[in-house]
């Protein structure tokens, strides 16, 4: 079981704007601004797209942004394009001795 | 370009031991504390150790602490996993994942392709 929690699957339109939530406790998404989301090809690594958050990587696409209330984090992609079908994982800084916690992953389908 | 290279990995029987490592290059490998992360297959993510900048503290998992141990030689811009009393549930691809400088420094800014241990009898 994971320690953040994802839903298992999304998916929309090209053009469209999905959101993908992640929900974790005050001991880690609730507690800092250190979420951080990566996208994941089939077979391939994994790629940074948000940091702290909010903030996009270089050459990260402006149409994938994130935001958080409370102990949920969001990602949200808008104008969905066929290359953005892939696996999306989020995760945080945790205060237990873990250091950090993924979710489960939600496969986006486009 | 920063390119993260792993190798090492392999088929193991339970209670083996395996040694993987990742080698770094297109960036200042001393400058940059290191993590491995894991994927079984079909899974998600896992976080499994970190090293800090010049090896002096690092931290793990509760699930390998004690079997596995994280080590780095900025020297060689390498950094290693020796991982002992290898369990079934430790099979998994093994992520190199550099730690980010921008901001907190709290995420993944660059990742290897992995490489695949698989423990079994």
């Amino acid at each position: 079981q994971s320690a953040l929690t994802q839903p298992a699957s999304v998916s929309g339109s090209p053009g469209q704007s999905i959101t993908i939530s992640c929900t974790g406790t005050s001991g880690d998404i609730g507690g800092s601004n250190y979420v951080s989301w990566y996208q994941q090809h089939p077979g391939k690594a994994p790629k940074l797209m948000i940091f702290d958050v909010s903030i996009r990587p270089s050459g990260v696409p402006n149409r994938f942004s994130g935001s958080k209330s409370g102990n949920t984090a969001s990602l949200t992609i808008s104008g969905l394009q066929a290359e953005d079908e892939a696996d999306y994982f989020c995760t945080s800084y945790t205060s237990t001795s873990s250091l950090y916690v993924f979710g489960a992953g939600t496969k986006v389908t486009v | 370009d920063v390119q993260l290279v792993e190798s090492g990995g392999g088929l193991v029987k339970p209670g083996g031991s395996l040694r993987l490592s990742c080698a770094a290059s297109g960036f200042i490998f001393s400058d940059y504390g290191m993590n491995w992360v894991r994927q079984a297959p079909g899974k998600g993510l896992k976080w499994v150790s970190y090293i800090t900048t010049t090896g002096t503290d690092t931290y793990s998992a509760d699930s390998v602490k004690g079997r596995f141990t994280i080590s780095r030689d900025n020297a060689k811009n390498s950094l290693f996993l020796q991982m002992n009393s290898l369990r079934v549930e430790d099979t998994a691809v093994y992520y190199c994942a550099r730690r980010g400088v921008r901001g907190s420094g709290w995420h993944f800014d660059y990742w290897g392709q992995g490489a695949l241990v698989t423990v079994s009898s």
